[in-house]
């Protein structure tokens, strides 16, 4: 069953511009990460923000996440037209040694 | 960063037929291998876990005898969709973790797969 909600499904933003996706979970977590597929392509890891994390930081990459609201943002700064992929959010959590994924996010940046 | 190579990146197919895809861990020993299933523009879902040297784990709703999988070494995992048919046309993508955690997980490139 699905675990991770990603918000919006899609979003088309300019070059420069900063990208927020939002992912709602279920039930608790061990850790959160966030994954990107470029189409036709494997996903690559991008971060991971355990359970008593609230914030992240990775180069042009911000994740929060916030237990009490099941949530977790993924902010993209500075977007640049390469950043056009997909990007998922996937959860593990303890019942179970799995990595649940939601549905993505499109993301088109424009030159 | 590690590598995962999954050979092929497309395979079409004549219904009926079985097809082998493999997933190789390059530069590492995966213990666990994941086969997952995507539709186009949709979620990834998980189709098995693959144990190195003991069977799969396969999901619920997922034909073990449909989609058989072999993790004979540390390095490689194959997934063979046999008497395949349309409807099994499909992007398949493994991954593998290193060691027993779930923190990071390495990708293959991804088999899309066609049955005529």
């Amino acid at each position: 069953s699905q675990q991770g909600e990603e918000d919006p499904q899609a979003l088309s933003i300019q070059e420069g511009e900063n990208a927020t996706m939002n992912c709602s979970y279920k039930t608790s977590i061990n850790n959160l990460q966030w994954y990107r597929q470029n189409s036709g392509r494997g996903l690559v890891h991008l971060i991971l923000i355990r359970s008593n994390e609230r914030e992240k930081h990775s180069g042009r990459l911000r994740v929060t996440l916030d237990t009490s609201k099941k949530s977790s943002s993924l902010l993209i700064t500075a977007s640049r037209a390469a950043d056009t992929a997909s990007y998922f959010c996937a959860t593990v959590t303890g019942a179970n040694s799995k990595l649940t994924f939601g549905k993505g996010i499109t993301l088109s940046v424009r030159p | 960063g590690a590598v995962v190579s999954q050979h092929p990146s497309w395979v079409i197919c004549k219904s009926g037929t079985s097809v082998k895809i493999e997933c190789r861990s390059l530069d590492f020993q995966a213990t666990t291998m994941f086969w997952y299933r995507q539709f186009p523009k949709q979620s990834l879902m998980l189709m098995a876990t693959s144990n190195e040297g003991s069977k799969a784990t396969y999901e619920q709703g997922v034909e073990k005898d449909k989609f058989l999988i072999n993790h004979a070494s540390l390095t490689l995992s194959t997934l063979t969709v046999t008497s395949a048919h349309p409807e099994d046309s499909s992007f398949y993508i493994c991954s593998a973790s290193i060691g027993t955690g779930l923190e990071k997980l390495f990708f293959g490139s991804g088999t899309q797969l066609s049955v005529l």
